[in-house]
């Protein structure tokens, strides 16, 4: 069974500092790997995606991919409290767009 | 990224009733799946829903149980039938664009069985 495995937490980090999410997945053959954020109470909503080894940046936010280790990190530097919500680590296997989500990392920022 | 919309947003239904969750996406997509997320959980792929055709269900999933319609390419219905306490939950559309295999998801419809 294609598993992805996430720490649920609570992760905090105090505001100013850089936040590091890990996720872990079973299937080798993965091929695309995105973050979602979900406030409480709302849906999860797209933050980064990333296909090729390496990292890839975006703002605030770096998303790191070892297809060997078979792990995806998510960075977000410069914390902010309203960066305060559920992080989702989701993993697609290729020839099919379903994706595969991990529990989620719960992070607080602390002003 | 499409913009989806569902309806209703909430709803408190009774043992052994039925709701049908409306979603609509702003744009045309090649693919629309149905999530279930319980209270402190992450998201479970109810199933895939097909144009034109029967939706294709993950395992645990049954379609006498969720039917799933999907009449063109932005516009799919779920519904939650026969209802227990144990389907109470938030119930998701999302959508894929051609050609990406980003998801986005939509506003949620929060259900509650008593």
């Amino acid at each position: 069974q294609k598993e992805v495995e996430q720490n649920s937490g609570p992760l905090s980090v105090p505001e100013g500092a850089i936040a590091s999410l890990n996720c872990t997945y079973s299937d080798r053959g993965s091929q695309s790997f995105f973050w979602y954020r979900q406030y409480s109470g709302k849906s999860p909503e797209l933050i980064m995606f990333i296909y090729s080894n390496g990292d890839k940046e975006d703002g605030r936010f770096t998303a790191q991919l070892n297809k060997a280790s078979q792990y995806v990190s998510l960075l977000i530097r410069d914390s902010q409290p309203s960066d305060s919500a559920t992080y989702l680590c989701a993993v697609n296997s290729g020839g099919y767009q379903k994706v595969t989500f991990g529990i989620g990392t719960k992070l607080q920022v602390i002003p | 990224s499409a913009v989806i919309s569902q309806k209703p947003s909430r709803d408190i239904c009774q043992r052994g009733t039925s709701l049908t969750i409306q979603c609509q996406v702003d744009s045309q997509v090649t693919m629309m799946f149905w999530y279930r997320q319980q209270p402190g959980q992450s998201l479970t792929l109810i199933a895939t829903a097909n144009q034109g055709s029967e939706a294709t269900y993950e395992s645990g999933f049954v379609i006498d149980k969720f039917p799933i319609s999907r009449p063109n390419l932005t516009f799919s219905t779920l519904t939650v039938s026969n209802m227990s306490p144990e389907d109470s939950s938030i119930y998701l559309c999302s959508g894929v664009g051609q050609g990406i295999t980003e998801q986005y998801f939509g506003p949620g419809t929060r259900l509650t069985v008593t």
